[in-house]
């Protein structure tokens, strides 16, 4: 596609239920970055893919949250068991080469999560 | 602890005139820096980026600036312009990082 997708936009759940976001990358791109943002904070980051594989999560905040890339495209992003202080924005952004994010990456419009 | 700071959380600046919006950083193995504008609903759009081998990278009416023993980048939009107004985010990032580590932003709003 021509830009890279994310669904749903908006997000409402109930404490402690289970949530999936999804990211629809620029076809092709090697790299998808998941990041998280707070109301009045920059993104922070949370889990880095190359193709299929998992290069990094160190960013993710707890084991409630859970990232995969099965066939090295589409990404989904689960939490489980939301709490309140999980509401954000997430954003999804990828990029044509891997591991250098120094030469900027696409951004997905986000999907804002609030947890009631 | 935050690594890129961003002092400002808004500026407003008149039409015409020029903008500077400044960013601090504290991590001495950040060698990339980028900037990001974000429109409301829409994801952080790449912006300029400068190396740190570089003190100026100029595109446009976009200059960054970087100053790698103040640990401090800059950037300057002139002439501004009313489609500036937006959330300008400074990044920075080891060279062959995978991730950018992100200031808090800062509103710009032109005047017109």
């Amino acid at each position: 596609g021509a830009g890279v997708s994310q669904s749903p936009r908006y997000k409402v759940a109930k404490r402690g239920q289970d949530v999936a976001l999804r990211c629809d990358p620029i076809s092709g791109h090697v790299s998808l970055f998941w990041y998280q943002q707070a109301l009045g904070q920059g993104p922070e980051f949370l889990t880095y893919f190359q193709n299929e594989a998992q290069l990094d999560k160190s960013g993710l905040p707890s084991d409630r949250f859970f990232a995969e890339r099965p066939e090295g495209s589409v990404s989904t992003l689960k939490i489980q068991r939301t709490q309140q202080e999980d509401s954000a924005v997430y954003l999804c952004a990828s990029s044509l080469v891997g591991g250098q994010a120094a030469y900027g990456y696409t951004f997905g419009s986000g999907t804002r999560l609030t947890v009631v | 602890d935050q690594q890129v700071k961003q002092n400002s959380p808004s500026l407003s600046v008149q039409e015409g005139r020029i903008s500077i919006l400044n960013c601090d950083y504290t991590n001495s193995m950040f060698d990339y820096f980028l900037w990001y504008k974000k429109y409301p609903a829409e994801g952080p759009t790449f912006l300029i980026s400068i190396s740190s081998i570089k003190d100026k990278n100029e595109d446009g009416r976009f200059t960054v600036f970087l100053n790698k023993s103040a640990k401090h980048l800059s950037l300057h939009i002139v002439p501004s312009q009313p489609g500036d107004s937006a959330v300008y985010f400074c990044a920075a990032s080891a060279e062959y990082g995978n991730k950018l580590v992100f200031g808090a932003g800062t509103i710009l709003r032109v005047k017109s």
